[in-house]
């Protein structure tokens, strides 16, 4: 299995535009996760998924951000509008019932 | 301007030497605790896991330990080697939600040859 899927790997772009990245998860893998990790933040979820359900966004910071999960092989973050405070690392995880979850190599967003 | 990060705690360890990693957690309820190990430019890789019902687990050349009484949990690994040079996060979870991990600020571990 190639694991878990993200693109893109970087994304650069300016304060205002609109960002989405993807995610597929590893086949089979019934829950997916969104992470944004910052060297002053750590490591946070921002929202999961079960079966394409999304179950909890409380981590989502607000409503400039919002994530849909259409089938069981894809997921899309998008961020409009972005601004600087977005720049981080986003990272997709998905895991097979709720056992050890596998993420994905991120995406380095920048917002200028 | 840019805010200046937060510096994680670093370990320094000569190779073969063996490395000890902790981390404290918060939440009295948590009892899923799961060990990252984040080489750069990479996501986390789950390392090894533990359940509150158990104070020590071993896998190849790592240990965690988990200390209930006073919420921490250690990672101990073995003739520590270049290749574990990473930042290593310690994540808990509560009955309520196994799938929803909160993860520790991290720590980096640098192995000298």
């Amino acid at each position: 299995d190639a694991g878990v899927i993200q693109s893109p790997r970087h994304e650069v772009t300016e304060m205002g535009q609109e960002v989405t990245l993807r995610c597929k998860p590893i086949s089979g893998h019934d829950y997916l996760f969104w992470y944004r990790q910052t060297m002053m933040r750590g490591l946070e979820l921002l929202i999961y998924f079960n079966n394409n359900v999304p179950i909890d966004d409380s981590g989502m910071p607000e409503d400039r951000f919002s994530a849909k999960m259409p089938n069981a092989s894809f997921s899309t973050l998008k961020i409009q509008p972005s601004e600087p405070r977005d720049s981080a690392v986003y990272f997709c995880a998905s895991s097979l019932s709720q056992n050890e979850q596998f993420f994905g190599p991120g995406t380095r967003l920048t917002v200028l | 301007g840019e805010s200046v990060g937060l510096h994680l705690p670093t370990l320094s360890v000569q190779e073969g030497d063996n490395s000890i990693i902790n981390c404290a957690y918060s939440n009295s309820a948590s009892d899923y605790f799961i060990w990252y190990k984040q080489e750069s430019g990479k996501g986390p890789q789950f390392i090894i896991d533990i359940r509150s019902n158990m104070d020590k687990r071993q896998g190849q050349r790592v240990t965690v330990l988990l200390n209930k009484t006073v919420k921490h949990l250690s990672l101990q690994i073995a003739a520590t080697q270049p290749g574990d040079s990473a930042v290593y996060f310690c994540a808990e979870s509560t009955p309520s939600g196994y799938s929803t991990l909160t993860f520790g600020k991290g720590t980096m571990l640098l192995v000298s040859p």
